[in-house]
């Protein structure tokens, strides 16, 4: 049972137009969200994060946008570099130290090619 | 500087055959992660180290055993070599951040079992 989903396996942009990833999760305890990216023959590596009490994060040309009624997420990725071609993991897990919480529950990933 | 190390980077193993995968942080991270990537299904968790001295089975548990040794190592065994088992590894450690966990992961290693 897939608690976090992306269902769109591949995604091709052209440069300086806007990325958009999706991201659904089914599991109700969870409250953050995280966005990691991975490069060919690399470990990912954290992008940005939003809390579920929030709706919206941004950090410079990333912006996650949560909506918790539909337990869906996105990120926006604006403008699209050639150097964003990546593999993105949509992640998930509960808030607060301790309990189970430091788990976190990856979705399949999303390959993103921006085409110069 | 270092983070997250894995060894051996690249290894290929024929069937049968059984290796262990090396990790070590020196982050005074608490919890450790091993994590399996396959083409459409993503990352999936193996096993898991809460702190020093307890291990955890994952979403993925069957062919392996993991040893915390210390603080810093947790290494991951494959006994008995599949070729199912043929896999990108990685190796990852975590910290309290406030109000979550941040992950560190290594590079990877990329196992080829013929």
């Amino acid at each position: 049972d897939q608690q976090v989903k992306q269902n769109s396996p591949s995604l091709s942009v052209q440069e300086g137009r806007i990325s958009i990833l999706n991201c659904d999760y089914t599991n109700s305890m969870f409250d953050y969200f995280l966005w990691y990216k991975k490069y060919p023959a690399e470990g990912p590596t954290f992008l940005i994060s939003i809390s579920s009490i929030k709706d919206k994060n941004e950090d410079g040309r990333f912006t996650v946008f949560l909506n918790k009624s539909a337990k869906h997420l996105s990120l926006h990725i604006v403008p699209s570099q050639p150097g964003d071609s990546a593999v993105y993991f949509c992640a998930a897990s509960g808030t607060g130290y301790g309990g189970s919480n430091y788990k976190l529950t990856f979705g399949k990933g999303t390959l993103l090619t921006v085409n110069p | 500087n270092a983070g997250v190390t894995q060894t051996p980077k690249f290894q290929v193993l024929k069937t049968g055959q059984s290796m262990t995968l090396q990790c070590a942080q020196d982050m005074n991270h608490n919890s450790m992660y091993w994590y399996r990537q396959d083409p459409g299904m993503g990352l999936r968790l193996i096993y898991y180290s809460a702190s020093e001295g307890t291990t955890d089975k994952g979403e993925v548990p069957n062919g392996y055993n993991v040893s915390r040794l210390n603080k810093r190592e947790f290494s991951l065994r494959l006994e008995s070599a599949a070729p199912s088992q043929t896999s990108v590894y990685f190796c990852a450690s975590s910290e309290w951040t406030g109000p979550y966990y941040g992950y560190t992961f290594g590079s990877g290693t990329r196992l080829t079992v013929v």
